[in-house]
């Protein structure tokens, strides 16, 4: 939603380098994350999603790395391009149930 | 937007009036979520269902309650809405543990 970036820290890059969005996470017992991205004005929109039995996940520009021994998550946006600007969560999933638990947020803010 | 529709997508009301805010699926998924979203503490999950008429509370479900009669609704009820209730609402929807949830485009909702 709107000024949904407030209070967040923001991770500033140049047009066409690549950024690392880091997430810890809290539940070692967690076995699914997922990485969101929101811009102003709209709902978290899925980018990727790794499980826990894998430690990296490709897609298009993205990657995921997983480092369970440390409870950390990074998201990898290569050649980071103006429409990348936005706040990103991770968000982790434990137990039986289907509810995430949501990180804060990263504001990326991409310079041209 | 996967199929997610918020209504309304604005909304301004005063202290202590009702107000339901009403989420639509044509994905045909079997879970749904209301969440809201606040600066600094991120998205937190208010009430979910994990089937027609099987709702179940979440993290900040004080004040709010949910109903479920049909698959593709979800309506969230404000009994009598109070500033701290002053937010942006978002609906998700996922077809099972494991699978990412997919995100409305929120309903901004201010009591006065």
């Amino acid at each position: 939603g709107e000024n949904v970036g407030l209070h967040l820290p923001t991770l500033s890059v140049q047009e066409g380098d690549n950024s690392i969005i880091n997430c810890a996470y809290s539940n070692s017992a967690s076995d699914y994350f997922i990485w969101y991205k929101q811009e102003s004005g709209k709902g978290p929109q899925f980018i990727i999603d790794i499980r826990s039995n894998m430690d990296k996940r490709q897609g298009q520009r993205v990657t995921v790395l997983l480092n369970k021994t440390v409870k950390h998550l990074s998201l990898q946006i290569a050649a980071t391009q103006p429409g990348d600007s936005a706040v990103y969560f991770c968000a982790e999933l434990t137990g039986a149930n289907s509810k995430l638990t949501f990180g804060k947020g990263i504001t990326l803010s991409v310079r041209p | 937007d996967a199929g997610i529709t918020q209504s309304p997508r604005h909304k301004v009301t005063e202290t202590g009036t009702p107000v339901t805010l009403r989420c639509h699926q044509t994905e045909n998924h079997r879970y749904m979520y209301w969440y809201r979203q606040d600066p600094g503490h991120g998205l937190r999950l208010i009430h979910y269902s994990y089937g027609v008429k099987d709702t179940d509370k979440g993290e900040v479900s004080d004040g709010y309650s949910v109903s479920r009669s049909k698959t593709e609704d979800f309506l969230l009820t404000l009994e009598s809405a109070t500033s701290s209730q002053t937010s942006v609402y978002f609906c998700a929807i996922s077809d099972g543990r494991g699978s990412p949830l997919h995100f409305g485009n929120g309903t901004r909702l201010t009591v006065t």
